[in-house]
């Protein structure tokens, strides 16, 4: 079984503020990380496809980095908004695995107005 | 607009009673997959599809089953559901290519309980 590991589980910030949250994941056979943003009672929505060591992706204040050598990848937003409480997945595939994503548990964000 | 539908979005069934789940897609794509995530735990894959062809996962429990009967449609059967069987399930597709390269589009879920 494959370890994806996401910290923290859970994290409450008030709103303005600017977060990050990582995923670990192991290096060997890296393809691409994915991260999901998912709302309550909606689907699971694609934030980013990072495939590339030292990658960085920025959507409106929702950035990523990338680091395949040591395993992680960092999710940060900038000036949190309500809109942004959500929980935070990431998926690795790698290249030996088929067509298998292997998910972490999830960062859980709770915006406060 | 919805693209991946799941049908219901929550099922009640009884201990032991067969049990089937429902996913729709728009896209088009080549692949879909079925997740299962257990409260506070990580979606799992139990099974995905590439066009027709049906890749199980080692672990996934016998109880388990799936079909797809043409592109847009795949089903979830759980024949003989056991408490441990409540979860949410979720349906997702992608497009076909390198797989780890494109983004998965998910339905909603459906949560199951497990009376």
């Amino acid at each position: 079984i494959l370890n994806v590991e996401q910290s923290p589980q859970s994290l409450h910030v008030q709103e303005g503020d600017s977060t990050n949250f990582t995923c670990s994941f192991p290096s060997s056979n890296f393809y691409a990380l994915h991260w999901y943003r998912w709302e309550t009672a909606k689907s699971p929505e694609a934030l980013f496809v990072m495939t590339l060591n030292g990658d960085e992706k920025k959507k409106g204040r929702i950035s990523a980095t990338l680091n395949t050598k040591e395993g992680y990848s960092y999710l940060y937003i900038k000036g949190s908004q309500p809109e942004d409480s959500a929980t935070y997945l990431c998926a690795l595939f790698q290249s030996n695995t088929g067509n298998q994503f292997y998910f972490g548990t999830g960062t859980s964000l709770t915006v406060i107005p | 607009d919805a693209m991946v539908i799941q049908n219901p979005r929550y099922q009640v069934t009884q201990f032991g009673k067969p049990v089937t789940l429902s996913c729709s897609q728009t896209l088009n794509h080549n692949v879909m997959y079925w997740y299962q995530q257990k409260s506070s735990q990580a979606p799992k894959l139990l099974f995905h599809y590439y066009d027709k062809d049906f890749n199980n996962e080692a672990d996934t429990p016998d109880n388990f089953q799936s079909r797809r009967p043409n592109t847009s449609f795949c089903f979830l059967d759980i024949r003989s559901p056991g408490l441990g069987d409540a979860a949410m399930y979720l349906c997702a597709t992608s497009r076909s290519g390198t797989g780890g390269y494109n983004e998965q589009f998910f339905g909603p879920g459906t949560r199951l309980t497990v009376l």
